[in-house]
């Protein structure tokens, strides 16, 4: 597609629940990278993908989150056992090349209650 | 090592004024700056980025401005309107490493245009 498409745009757990992101990049982009918005719009990255590999994930909290990008599937993002403070909008931008302009997805909200 | 430091925090401006928005680094690898607009219940959106080897840029209404020696670059957005009021975030990223493509953000400048 043209556009990076993020799914869903809102999800709701309580305490202590899973939540799975998702996000299918721009075709032919092979980078993949997934931030973290805070209420004070504060962005923190979490990891990226190069194809099917990680390529950095030193902003994962690696005990609860997890993330993939499998062949000829959307790239995914989970977090279990969520926690209050896990309560933000998840973006996942797309690139082509390493040092070519990223696109941002529309991002999920997350309310952990 | 790692930070964007971004300021103002909020902008009024009067339709037809220039906006100005601040931004300073200090990791010396980064080589890649761009800012980016978003509109509430929005991803971010490209709107301009330059590189070191140049100190400006411009395109439409939109110039940065960039000072290597003093590690700090600047938006400028000229002739603003209403339906500029946004969000705006600087950003800055390495190219190479490990850590290539990484954004780390500014904490973001909320711009309102009044008519």
């Amino acid at each position: 597609g043209e556009e990076v498409a993020q799914t869903p745009k809102h999800l709701v757990r309580g305490e202590g629940q899973k939540a799975k992101l998702y996000c299918a990049p721009i075709k032919g982009h092979s980078y993949v990278f997934w931030y973290q918005q805070v209420l004070k719009n504060e962005f923190k990255f979490l990891i990226s993908f190069q194809n099917e590999n990680v390529f950095d994930e030193t902003g994962m909290p690696k005990e609860r989150f997890s993330a993939k990008c499998l062949p000829n599937s959307p790239c995914s993002l989970e977090i279990q056992a969520t926690k209050l403070e896990d309560s933000a909008v998840y973006f996942c931008a797309s690139s082509q090349f390493r040092t070519t302009e990223a696109f941002f997805g529309q991002g999920t909200r997350l309310t952990v209650v | 090592q790692q930070q964007v430091k971004q300021s103002p925090q909020s902008l009024i401006v009067q339709k037809g004024g220039i906006s100005i928005i601040n931004c300073a680094y200090e990791n010396t690898a980064f080589d890649y700056f761009p800012w980016y607009q978003q509109f509430p219940g929005k991803g971010p959106a490209l709107l301009i980025a330059i590189r070191p080897d140049v100190s400006e840029k411009k395109e439409g209404r939109f110039t940065i401005s960039f000072n290597k020696s003093a590690k700090q670059f600047s938006l400028h957005i000229m002739d603003s309107q209403p339906g500029d009021s946004a969000t705006y975030f600087c950003a800055a990223s390495r190219t190479g490493g490990t850590s290539y493509g990484k954004l780390t953000f500014g904490q973001g400048t909320i711009l309102t245009v009044h008519p």
